[in-house]
């Protein structure tokens, strides 16, 4: 079966500090990863994605992640954090042999210390 | 750069009513994906169509029912609404039904009371 683990439903984290938000994924096919993010209310932004390639995925508003196939993980990191950047991060797997349909960890919510 | 249009943005039913969302996908994009966020929760997939045929079929209840129209555009129909189907839903699109990107529409807000 599919699964998206993310561990941290919760996170806090000063403005100007480093951030880190954990995925893992269970996948029985080749699988493409996304991260998006959501802000109260609002719908779902790609913040990055990753299909084949450099395992280093660079994606908007200073993000980047990395997938480790050996750790099945494709952890979100930010070297500093903006009070903007508080929201509900939500890591997303699909694959072809699935039919595309993407499936959703549970989300981390960030929040940003002044 | 276009994106993902649903309407109507919020909705408000009374149980045992019935709804229609719609959806207009990017243009060009010729693949709709239905998607519902319970409170709280993280998005499911409920169906996908592709040139307008279903592509496949995730936990959408037998009370909901959709497709896709010659413009590409998307419905879905929803009805004997039930209170636990208040909820975010949320089309998106892509083109071609290879490796490709999801773009998400703002979601349509549905309470049911």
């Amino acid at each position: 079966a599919q699964s998206v683990t993310q561990p941290d439903i919760h996170i806090t984290v000063s403005e100007g500090a480093s951030l880190e938000l954990r995925c893992n994924y269970s996948y029985g096919a080749t699988p493409y990863l996304f991260w998006y993010v959501q802000s109260p209310g609002q719908g779902l932004q790609l913040l990055l994605k990753y299909f084949s390639g450099d395992t280093l995925v660079q994606g908007i508003k200073g993000f980047e992640a990395e997938f480790k196939r050996s750790q099945s993980s494709f952890n979100l990191r930010k070297p500093s954090v903006h009070w903007s950047d508080a929201a509900e991060y939500f890591c997303a797997v699909g694959s072809m042999e699935y039919g595309n349909k993407l499936v959703f960890g549970a989300g981390t919510i960030l929040r940003v210390k002044s | 750069a276009a994106g993902v249009i649903q309407s109507p943005r919020h909705l408000i039913k009374e149980k045992r009513e019935t709804a229609t969302l719609k959806c207009y996908p990017i243009p060009r994009h010729d693949t709709v994906y239905w998607y519902q966020q319970g409170p709280g929760q993280d998005p499911q997939f409920l169906i996908s169509f592709y040139e307008k045929m279903q592509s496949d079929k995730g936990s959408i209840p037998d009370r909901f029912s959709a497709q896709q129209f010659s413009d590409y555009h998307s419905e879905l129909n929803m009805s004997s609404l039930e209170l636990g189907d208040s909820a975010l839903y949320f089309c998106a699109s892509s083109l071609g039904q290879g490796v490709e990107t999801q773009y998400f529409g703002p979601g349509t807000r549905l309470l049911v009371l």
